[in-house]
């Protein structure tokens, strides 16, 4: 149990393009979700908190206008990157937490050419 | 602010050694603490957990020590092997929401 899963996988986009960025928790609801973003060799850094029917919570220096997030169902969280640049592109991944711990996506591999 | 770091960057083993990966943390605020591990280009996998009323937990071939003390964080994986190896993250749970601030990272490889 405690699935969570992210779609797509990975994603090559042009500069200018908006990408979108699901994750779905499989066998549980959950109210909150989180999102990172992860460069090579380093670790997961905290973007957002996402909140099923509110506003998502965004770290400091998190452009918000710039990585949306809509929680509209206790089993989907979207991230969208608007107008994405190379500077964006990065590996991208949810969790979700349940009373047996936080949980995490497969992950997302964004490439802006 | 808040951090959760790691000492050692990589970490080189033989099969069938101990190895023991450390992290530090510098907010005391955080009731929970997690090792994860993740394997190139995957998402971070659950290992093992400990609350902060606690010292020691263990699971199967993991160890993880916590000293609230002096803010220090250990796990320790007995005889170590080839599939072990990967990136290893603490992470500490703020009360804020419920949200984990990783650390560093340390990558553990094995000698075969």
């Amino acid at each position: 149990g405690a699935v969570v899963s992210q779609h797509p996988s990975w994603v090559i986009c042009k500069s200018g393009t908006s990408v979108k960025i699901e994750c779905r928790s499989l066998d549980f609801q959950a109210t909150t979700m989180f999102w990172y973003r992860q460069f090579p060799k380093q670790s997961l850094m905290l973007m957002a908190t996402s909140n099923e029917g509110s506003k998502a919570t965004y770290e400091q220096g998190v452009e918000k206008d710039k990585f949306l997030i809509n929680h509209a169902s206790l089993t989907l969280s979207t991230l969208t990157v608007t107008s994405a640049h190379p500077e964006d592109s990065s590996f991208y991944i949810c969790s979700a937490t349940t009373g047996r711990g936080a949980f995490f996506g497969q992950g997302t591999r964004l490439t802006v050419v | 602010g808040e951090s959760v770091g790691l000492h050692l960057p990589t970490l080189s083993v033989q099969e069938g050694d101990n190895s023991i990966i450390n992290c530090a943390y510098s907010n005391s605020a955080s009731d929970y603490f997690i090792w994860y591990k993740q394997e190139s280009g995957k998402g971070p996998q659950f290992i093992i957990d400990i609350r902060s009323n606690m010292d020691k937990r263990q699971g199967q071939r993991v160890t993880v020590l916590l000293n609230k003390t002096v803010k220090h964080l250990s796990l320790q994986i007995a005889a170590t092997q080839p599939g072990d190896s990967a990136v290893y993250f603490c992470a500490g749970r703020y009360n804020q929401g419920g949200k984990l601030i990783f650390g560093q990272g340390t990558e553990l490889s094995v000698k075969p």
